[in-house]
């Protein structure tokens, strides 16, 4: 029972540079979204998308591209990486948007 | 817009004692509201969720929660706390028939034997 994965678990990048963050989920939920993770901040919602083929912005959207072109993948992608990015991401699935399950979480340092 | 306060961003507790984390919301529309625990570098799990009837919504682990309209209020209990409830709690709200949570800061429970 995978439910969502994530990937990559830890990463370093260097300011400037690009990279894509992985998420599966084998639920066949129809809502997927990306939400930030900051000491103290709670998590904040970056995109979130309601089905293949429809993204749309969440709170904290700058910085950061996302697409879904299967039910099943909904990777995030940090072009031109500054240190503001560092935190952990979190990707949730849903079904109808009312049960939200998360990934485990991929903890992204930008120095 | 809504939003959602967790008014203690740490309860230090002992062993066995009984535990309250609180949790407030704002909206002016009808919602859903949640709590995650997250365990040290671990993703979120779902602890309990009020969708509709009984105020009183039992979850996971022994913790329930009082959903309060009135107080606008849905706080965290459980009558005797182990050392393997400490962690991260979110308290979450989502608007009824829209697709997204927003979190509440956290709340740091810390169980002292």
């Amino acid at each position: 029972n995978a439910g969502v994965t994530q990937t990559p678990k830890f990463r370093i990048l260097k300011i400037g540079q690009s990279m894509t963050l992985q998420c599966t989920q084998d639920m066949n939920h129809n809502y997927m979204y990306w939400y930030r993770q900051d000491p103290g901040m709670g998590l904040k919602l970056i995109y979130y998308s309601v089905g293949a083929g429809i993204t749309d912005k969440g709170e904290v959207p700058n910085g950061y591209n996302v697409s879904r072109s299967t039910t099943e993948d909904f990777p995030l992608r940090l072009e031109l990486a500054a240190p503001s990015q560092t935190s952990v991401y979190f990707c949730a699935s849903s079904y109808e948007g009312n049960t939200i399950y998360f990934g485990e979480g991929s903890w992204l340092t930008v120095v | 817009a809504q939003s959602v306060t967790q008014l203690d961003s740490q309860v230090p507790v002992f062993e066995e004692a009984p535990v309250e984390l609180r949790c407030n919301y704002s909206s002016s529309v009808s919602v859903y509201l949640f709590w995650y625990v997250q365990y040290p570098n671990q993703g979120l799990q779902l602890l309990l969720k009020y969708l509709s009837g009984s105020t009183l919504v039992k979850g996971i682990n022994g913790f329930e929660a009082e959903f309060n309209k009135s107080q606008t209020s849905f706080h965290l209990r459980k009558p005797s706390v182990h050392i393997s409830d400490t962690a991260e709690y979110f308290c979450a709200v989502s608007v009824r028939g829209a697709q997204k949570l927003v979190f509440g800061q956290g709340t740091r429970l810390t169980i002292n034997p």
